[in-house]
């Protein structure tokens, strides 16, 4: 079954311990994206990946890391995480070239107190 | 920089209601717009695809058109039902393979 999948899909964190969401997906997709999505704001692009090895900012990429190493995964990374960060973060993948036919994850709901 | 809006921010109607979602966008250079649909806590479904050449999509009771040149799209939904309850997103891709979103309607169709 084509899928994106995360891990954690729950996570509560205190302020300043570094942590990791993974995405993989299972499609052999180039391009990869994490979104995060806060009420009233909609969703925004953190970081993307057009390929391995290849990573932008997206709008809000403060705060974040991303590497993609395997074309498979693109975790994002908080080094130090703060409350400003909570929030739920989807993950997304697609041919590349086919940016509409993007799949997102089951999201991951991420709480930093 | 291209920007997505999306009227109203909620909307609750009673069952078998047809209703509008409106959508606009700032720049009309887009390859296409999409519609999703998102239920509480979960990820998000594509609903409707209108490449920038389409002027409008249709899948069973719902319909979206576009007019690229005023920068509007809405979802037309026919006979709504308990189970369209969620929150829609209007979504444009305008290259880089970026998708920019509104912030969604929520909808709620009251039994």
């Amino acid at each position: 079954e084509a899928q994106v999948t995360q891990n954690p899909r729950y996570l509560i964190t205190v302020t300043g311990k570094k942590l990791t969401v993974t995405c993989s997906q299972n499609m052999n997709h180039e391009y990869m994206s994490w979104y995060r999505q806060d009420p009233g704001l909609g969703l925004r692009q953190i970081y993307y990946s057009m390929n391995v090895e290849v990573t932008d900012k997206g709008d809000v990429p403060e705060g974040y890391k991303v590497s993609r190493k395997e074309k498979r995964n693109f975790p994002l990374i908080l080094e130090s995480p703060s409350p400003n960060q909570t929030s739920l973060y989807f993950c997304a993948s697609s041919p590349w070239g086919q940016a509409w036919t993007q799949y997102f994850g089951p999201g991951t709901r991420l709480t930093v107190l | 920089k291209q920007e997505v809006t999306q009227i109203p921010a909620a909307l609750s109607v009673p069952e078998g209601e047809n209703l509008v979602l409106n959508c606009s966008f700032t720049d009309s250079a887009i390859y296409n717009l999409q519609w999703f649909r998102q239920d509480p806590g979960k990820g998000l479904t594509s609903l409707l695809l209108i490449q920038s050449s389409q002027r409008e999509q249709t899948s069973g009771r719902l319909n979206a058109s576009l007019d690229k040149s005023s920068g509007r799209s809405t979802l037309y939904i026919a006979a709504s039902q308990p189970g369209d309850s969620a929150t829609y997103l209007c979504a444009v891709e305008g290259g880089s393979e970026k998708l920019v979103f509104g912030k969604g309607t929520k909808l709620t169709v009251n039994p």
